[in-house]
């Protein structure tokens, strides 16, 4: 099973952060697909999960900004994070999940998106 | 918002030593919690969950133990491979929350 990352790595201020994970020896409709980011230096933050379903769930500091997606056909999920601004840089990770999100068995390498214009 | 605290924030050990890690919720998440381990440019990879059950793959020198607000991480022996950041997660409320790492380092 693996899970990869891919998108822009420079996205400007107030422009949407957009980014695909490509699954591969899974299928996208079983199991819960999150998303997760880590600043430079920093700690991880989860940003939320898509389910097969449609259902999503989001952390509530980005709520207002995020929108999760799947694509059953592609065997892929997405992530589009809006307005963004500096403090949004982060390697990004998506996972896969269990009930709801977590744990996360199978993390993709990451992607850094830097917010810089 | 649940939150996690790690301590200590870093731990310096020689390879060989037992190394114990704390996680503690601000309240109760019952066994709903995960450990990872992060080395340096990788992304975090899932030892622990349930507070106890290993994952797949990973050696029995990890051991998890807790429930409600207290959790511990124990590597009996530390192997030169297992110097990381080691994360909680709790996954039993919303938002999922990650403490804020203990780093792992040799002394």
């Amino acid at each position: 099973e693996q899970l990869q990352e891919s998108g822009p790595g420079l996205v400007k201020p107030s422009e949407t952060l957009s980014l695909t994970c490509s699954v591969s020896g899974a299928s996208i409709t079983d199991y819960y697909w999150s998303w997760v980011r880590q600043p430079p230096g920093g700690g991880l933050e989860w940003i939320g999960y898509v389910f097969h379903s449609g259902s999503t769930n989001y952390n509530p500091s980005l709520k207002s900004r995020v929108t999760m997606s799947i694509s059953m056909s592609s065997n892929q999920f997405s992530l589009n994070l809006g307005s963004v601004i500096p403090g949004d840089t982060a390697v990004y990770y998506c996972a896969r999940g269990g009930y709801g999100g977590a744990p996360l068995y199978t993390w993709g390498q990451g992607m850094l998106v830097t917010v810089s214009s | 918002e649940i939150v996690m605290t790690q301590s200590p924030a870093t731990l310096s050990v020689f390879p060989g030593d037992r190394v114990t890690l704390s996680c503690r919720a601000s309240q109760s998440v019952r066994s709903n919690l995960a450990w990872y381990q992060q080395k340096p440019g990788q992304a975090p990879r899932l030892l622990i969950y349930g507070a106890s059950p290993r994952a797949t793959g990973i050696p029995a020198r990890f051991s998890g133990s807790g429930s409600g607000t207290e959790f511990t991480l124990t590597i009996s022996s530390l192997q030169s491979e297992d110097f990381a950041v080691y994360y909680c997660q709790q996954y039993n409320d919303w938002p999922r929350t990650f403490g804020q790492g203990t780093k792992v380092e040799i002394k």
